[in-house]
């Protein structure tokens, strides 16, 4: 079964830092770009990160650029976000999520999302 | 990065169709055909339906479909259902990054 399994989420305070993990199973992780994504409570989604398939063509999106540094590691099969810096607005439910096969440019596996509460 | 805009909500019976726009502009939606379509429901994570526009993964039913038009993409569903009670989200590629819609409740009436 092609599965994402996110982890590492939790309550931090106000300028801390915090980092999630994402592990891939059921399929080789080796050949997809990986992207992090989140929902804060009661909005849509925000695409935050992606990265290719050997960690060295990188985006981001404006809201965590130069806070959040996105990697993988193809041995582990596993994809990390690093958050620092955090603030009350980073709060959500942040899910992992593989480009598909037939489209570089959807999202067609997802984890089932980690919570993330920044607050004092 | 300001996100696509969609109506709040739609409705309809079961067996009626309803549409829902997504506006962008000529930097995402009208640039790229790379709109993608998401259905959610509460406390689930999204789940693509749409990809590329017009194009459904295997296993969606050919109830959704998808279009665009200048910087509008639709997502119609026919022969609406009641599992079809969700949230919607479109999502478009904007030069290395990716924007998302702003959301629509569907109501199965």
């Amino acid at each position: 079964e092609v599965q994402l399994v996110e982890s590492g989420g939790g309550l931090v305070q106000p300028g801390g830092s915090l980092r999630l993990s994402c592990a891939a199973s059921g399929f080789t992780f080796t050949r997809f770009w990986v992207t992090w994504v989140r929902q804060a409570p009661g909005k849509g989604p925000e695409w935050l990160a992606n990265i290719n398939v050997d960690g060295d063509d990188i985006h981001y999106g404006d809201s965590v650029k130069g806070r959040f540094i996105i990697s993988r590691d193809n041995v582990k099969n596993s994809l990390y976000l690093q958050m620092n810096n955090l603030r009350a607005e980073d709060t959500a439910v942040y899910y992992c999520a593989k480009y598909a096969v037939y489209s570089g440019f959807a999202m067609d596996v997802w984890g089932q999302g980690t919570t993330v509460s920044v607050s004092s | 990065q300001s996100a696509l805009t969609q109506p709040r909500s739609v409705s309809g019976s079961p067996g009626q169709s309803v549409t829902i726009s997504c506006t962008g502009t000529s930097s995402d939606v009208g640039g790229y055909n790379y709109v993608s379509w998401y259905q959610q429901y509460p406390d689930k994570a999204p789940k693509l339906i749409i990809y590329d526009v017009t194009k459904r993964p295997s296993g969606v039913p050919d109830r959704f479909s998808g279009s665009k038009s200048g910087n509008t993409a639709s997502l119609t569903i026919s022969g609406l259902r009641t599992e079809d009670e969700a949230d919607y989200y479109c999502c478009s590629y904007r030069d290395t990054k990716y924007v998302f819609g702003t959301g629509t409740e569907v109501t199965v009436l």
